[in-house]
């Protein structure tokens, strides 16, 4: 596509409760990001993944956060059992294959997770 | 943790005024970057700068780096009200792949 797209934009969840959050890279983009960013804060990041190399977790708050990318292309996160200090706008960004470092992420416009 | 720390938090200047944000980061880098964000969503790459460039321009925007002092500015000259936004700087800890963000800068041009 032409832009990183990210659904859903918003989502209101019940403590407790699992979420999936979805992002679709730009065509050609061997690397995708997941980042986190609460109110008011800066990035966080979670998880990168890169062609078909291992994913870098590293940045995986707890073990209730998954993510996968299927086919090399659209990636999908999942939160367990939902906390409320998960609640923050969730961001997708996506490189050419040389790296953010060359060229810069290409973000999504996110998705905003409430936990109630 | 956080690599990169921007300054001031906030800054509320006047259309037409010049606007100067800081980023000091802690540990050797390859690049650094600067992305704009409107309104809590996606960011918006506006300029990379390499460990071995002094200072990069683009239209309005003016990016120094002093890897010995660990920092770098952003200017952006003749502001306008549409540059509102919040400003961010983003390291890569020598880790080419990834980058780590700072909290940011609020800025507000005023009309």
């Amino acid at each position: 596509g032409a832009g990183v797209s990210q659904s859903p934009s918003n989502k209101v969840t019940e403590k407790g409760k699992d979420v999936e959050l979805r992002c679709d890279p730009i065509s050609g983009h061997t690397a995708l990001y997941w980042y986190r960013q609460s109110l008011g804060q800066g990035l966080e990041f979670l998880i990168y993944f890169q062609g078909n190399s291992a994913p870098d977790k590293s940045g995986l708050p707890s073990d209730r956060f998954s993510a996968e990318r299927t086919g090399g292309s659209v990636s999908t996160l999942t939160i367990q059992r939902t906390q409320q200090e998960d609640s923050a706008v969730y961001l997708c960004a996506s490189s050419l294959a040389s790296g953010p470092g060359n060229y810069g992420y290409t973000f999504g416009s996110g998705t905003r997770l409430t936990v109630v | 943790s956080q690599q990169g720390e921007e300054d001031p938090q906030a800054l509320s200047i006047q259309e037409g005024e010049n606007a100067t944000m800081n980023c000091s980061y802690k540990t050797s880098i390859n690049n650094l970057q600067w992305y704009r964000q409107n309104s809590g969503r996606g960011l918006v790459h506006l300029i990379l700068i390499r460990s071995n460039e002094r200072e990069k321009h683009s239209g309005r925007l003016r990016v120094t780096l002093d890897t010995s002092k660990k920092s770098s500015s952003l200017l952006i000259t003749a502001s306008r009200a549409a540059d509102t936004a919040s400003y961010f700087c983003a390291t890569d800890q020598y880790n080419f792949n990834k980058f780590y963000f700072g909290s940011g800068t609020k800025l507000n041009v005023k009309p």
